[in-house]
């Protein structure tokens, strides 16, 4: 099945600064990969997708890049606020199936 | 729309307890999907449905856990005898489109904790 790691782990950044988490997948299927942002004590929460058909999608300060030769993509935030701060999951679509990766804790220092 | 509603949003129940955890997905959605999260495994798909019917359950950890979906408004995911390892956090989540390839829509999930 769908294997999803995301790089770092942990990540802070000066508010003001950009961010960027990157993920990889094993699925050359996959298709579809979607952002989730995660705050203390909710749910997951889609910030953003992409679809296999376009390399780059971009929504104010947010953006995400997909390269499928390589098998990754990743998520840019630009002028982090202290609201960014977070658990952010990479996701991908394979075999009609979505598989998670593990979070990557950002913390956004005023 | 309320959005995902789940409950209980906490449990705290003794090994060899049952546990039932209880979901109700947007109104009009066609795929319900329950996942566990822990901080050693992440978050994990353990089941999901489509229009009612179970579509992939090869996440269900072992036979103590079981999951129906009587119907298009409602769920239930149960653990039959618990675990201190079964201790996490249980999410349902419902998209609108059938197979999950979508905006995949959170409840607040079920904070459990086995003694």
């Amino acid at each position: 099945g769908e294997n999803v790691e995301q790089h770092p782990s942990t990540l802070s950044v000066q508010e003001g600064d950009s961010a960027v988490i990157k993920c990889t997948y094993s699925d050359s299927a996959s298709n579809y990969f979607p952002w989730y942002k995660q705050e203390l004590g909710k749910g997951p929460q889609l910030i953003i997708d992409i679809r296999s058909n376009v390399g780059e999608k971009k929504d104010q300060r947010i953006a995400v890049t997909l390269n499928k030769t390589a098998k990754h993509f990743s998520l840019h935030i630009t002028e982090t606020q202290p609201e960014d701060s977070a658990v952010y999951f990479c996701a991908a679509a394979g075999n009609n199936r979505l598989a998670f990766g593990k979070g990557n804790q950002v913390v956004v220092i005023p | 729309d309320a959005g995902v509603i789940q409950s209980p949003r906490h449990e705290v129940t003794e090994m060899g307890q049952e546990v039932t955890l209880r979901c109700k997905p947007i109104s009009g959605h066609n795929s319900l999907f329950w996942y566990r999260q822990t901080m050693m495994r992440g978050l994990e798909l353990l089941i999901y449905f489509n229009n009612n019917v179970p579509i992939d359950d090869s996440g269900m950890p072992e036979d103590r856990f079981s999951a129906k979906m009587p119907n298009a408004s409602f769920s239930t995911l149960k653990i039959q005898p618990s675990e201190p390892r079964d201790s996490a956090v249980y999410f349902c989540a419902s998209t609108a489109l059938a197979g999950g390839l979508d905006e995949q829509f959170f409840g607040p999930g079920t904070r459990l904790t086995v003694l």
